[in-house]
């Protein structure tokens, strides 16, 4: 079974100009969610999404940060602009449901960003 | 409001020693749930174990054990016979019955050295 895919890998950008990441989750995973990982912390949730549908955005910086998954599956996390304390790993990850009967989240390897 | 908190930054030791990491949490919920991530360094973070907050039963997987102790609000991780393999950093999270989210701990970063 092939595992969450995310792209790019690694992205060098100068602040206030613009990156996308892409996250094309597990198939048949309903649930997708993008997370933050700043170095030395933990994941920070962005935005969950319920097939096409966002379950969760309350800590997406909306001004500068917007996501979206059309036809419930791949979804785009885009930053615009960027600012210096924007670098950080972006994690994409997929569950089956919301039902936490199992509680397991399938992580991709993430995106890492630097803002210079 | 729930928070997980993983004191051991950093912890070092030589292969085939035993090594616990601590987690300890805090909640005002009944029902809740407890999780361990790992994350090796090609990055992406791996579930290994969750536990119901009315299942206190430890649980052994291979080299793998938790100790879930709600007296302490603890949920401890120890490696047996630890392994270069092992070395990662391990998030320790919670997450509540009513929205599921998952909470996390700082991680602490576990050095294996051969």
């Amino acid at each position: 079974e092939a595992g969450v895919a995310q792209s790019p890998r690694y992205k060098i950008i100068e602040k206030r100009q613009s990156v996308a990441f892409w996250c094309n989750p597990i198939s048949g995973h309903a649930t997708l969610y993008w997370y933050q990982q700043i170095l030395g912390q933990g994941p920070k949730l962005l935005i969950q999404f319920q097939n096409n549908g966002v379950v969760d955005d309350s800590q997406l910086p909306k001004d500068r940060f917007s996501a979206e998954r059309l036809k419930g599956v791949d979804s785009t996390l885009k930053i615009q602009p960027a600012k210096l304390e924007d670098s950080a790993v972006y994690l994409c990850a997929s569950s089956l449901l919301r039902d936490w009967n199992t509680g397991e989240l399938f992580f991709g390897e993430g995106s890492r960003l630097t803002v210079l | 409001a729930q928070k997980v908190t993983q004191a051991q930054t950093e912890i070092s030791v030589v292969e085939k020693e035993d090594v616990t990491l601590d987690c300890v949490y805090e909640t005002r919920d009944t029902t809740y749930y407890l999780f361990w991530y790992k994350q090796p360094p090609s990055g992406e973070l791996v579930f290994l174990i969750r536990r119901n907050s009315f299942d206190e039963q430890n649980e052994i997987s291979g080299r793998y054990s938790w100790n879930f102790q709600k007296s302490t609000s603890s949920f401890n991780f120890t490696i047996t016979a630890s392994q270069v393999v092992d070395s990662a950093v391990y998030f320790c999270a919670s997450s509540r019955e009513s929205n599921y989210q998952l909470i996390w701990g700082a991680g602490t970063k576990l050095i294996i050295k051969p």
